[in-house]
Order: structure tokens, then sequence, then C-alpha cells
């Protein structure tokens, strides 16, 4: 079966520019959620989602932030406008309900803010 | 602050040799699951041990949990080149509750 996939796979933008990245979940998973690392620190939930909806936005840091799900298919994730300490690796995955043997995590997207 | 706590940050082993990473928790967690990071790549998933289990093996791979100690130690045996990567340990805290807690990572580099 196919993976997560995530794209793009890498992202350099100014400070101030709006940048979309995407991620595509294995199909029929209902969870999704995206992770980032930031700074070589320790990978940081950001939010899940099941099917459409929002379960947990905990992580989310600001409302820069934007993640969508429609039709709880693909989740793009929107950070506008871009700031240099969002400059990251931001990992996707999908689970089934429940995650009974792991997730799958997708590449990620290097986002480099300059 | 973090939940789960690699030790040590970085290990440096020979061919052949075995590697052991430890971590360290605070909550209490329905399971525990390791992750490798291959440079520049995705996480992959390697073992999922859930709290009311004590040891699980997977190939080379053999991870313990101590729920008393809120702590799990994963050993690779026979190490090979191809094992240098990032190893994160991850905690999912309850049966309902998918979210993941990393820790920092161990950096495992084998030497040929």
């Amino acid at each position: 079966e196919a993976g997560v996939t995530q794209f793009p796979s890498h992202s350099v933008i100014e400070k101030g520019q709006t940048v979309t990245l995407r991620c595509d979940p294995i199909s029929g998973h209902d969870n999704l959620y995206w992770y980032r690392r930031v700074m070589g620190k320790e990978i940081k939930f950001l939010l899940h989602f099941v099917k459409e909806s929002k379960q947990d936005e905990s992580g989310m840091p600001n409302n820069r932030f934007l993640a969508e799900r429609t039709g709880g298919t693909y989740s793009t994730l929107k950070v506008q406008p871009a700031e240099l300490e969002d400059s990251g690796v931001y990992f996707c995955a999908s689970s089934p309900s429940p995650p009974a043997s792991g997730y799958t995590f997708g590449s990620g997207t290097r986002l480099t803010v300059v | 602050s973090q939940q789960g706590e690699e030790d040590p940050q970085a290990l440096s082993i020979q061919e052949g040799e075995n590697a052991t990473m430890n971590c360290s928790y605070k909550t209490s967690i329905n399971n525990l699951q390791w992750y490798r990071q291959n440079s520049g790549r995705g996480l992959v998933h390697l073992i999922l041990i859930r709290s009311n289990e004590r040891e699980k093996h997977s190939g080379r791979l053999r991870v313990t949990l101590d729920t008393s100690k809120k702590s799990s130690s994963l050993l690779i045996t026979a190490s090979r080149a191809a094992d240098t990567a990032s190893y994160f340990c991850a905690t999912a805290p309850g049966s309902n509750d998918y979210k993941l807690s990393f820790g920092a990572g161990t950096t495992v580099t084998v030497r040929a």
C-alpha cells in the first residue's frame, strides 16, 4: 500500500510569506496527525484529525497556523505569515482507529524561513 | 516539558556490537513506541509495547518496559551500518488519546 505522502519535501520562504504543506494519508486511515521538530529539539504534536474533524489541536502554536482536512482525505497546514521560529521539519502521520500497531509517518517537509 | 527522554543523547559503536538506549517518561501510558529516523528521511515505526507487556522482540530489536520505573529500553543486537539513525521513543497516554509525546532522541552511529 502507498505510505503517507507529504509535499513539498523542502520549502524555503521569506519571513512574512505564506506556505501551505500538504499531507496525503494512507487510504482508509481516519486519523491524521501533524507534528513538527524545530531546531533539533523533540518532535512535538500539533493536531489530530478524525476524518474531517479536529479532535485535538492543543499543540498548534498560534493562530498563524491553520490546518484543514476537507472531505476527510488529505490535509493541508498553512502558515501565514511565516516567522523565523517556524523553521523546522513538519511531519504528518496517519493511523487507523484504534492505532493498534503504531503510526505511519511521512518523510516530512523541511521548512526554512529566512 | 517533554514526556519521553532518551539516554544517551548520542552513541557510537562498532559494527557487530549491541546498542542500548533508554527512555524515561513521566505520566501513565497506554503504550510506548520506538521510531527510527534515518538522516533526512521520515520516522519509521519499529515496535510498540503496551503498558501490560514487559518485553517484546522484533528481529534484532528487543524492547523492555518497566511501568513502575516509567522507563523503557531498546536494544539493537549485532548492529549494522544501516542502523545508523536517530531513535525516538514516544508514549501514547490513553486508549482514547492518540497523541504521541516524543523524546529528543538518541543518535546512533555504527562504525564499519
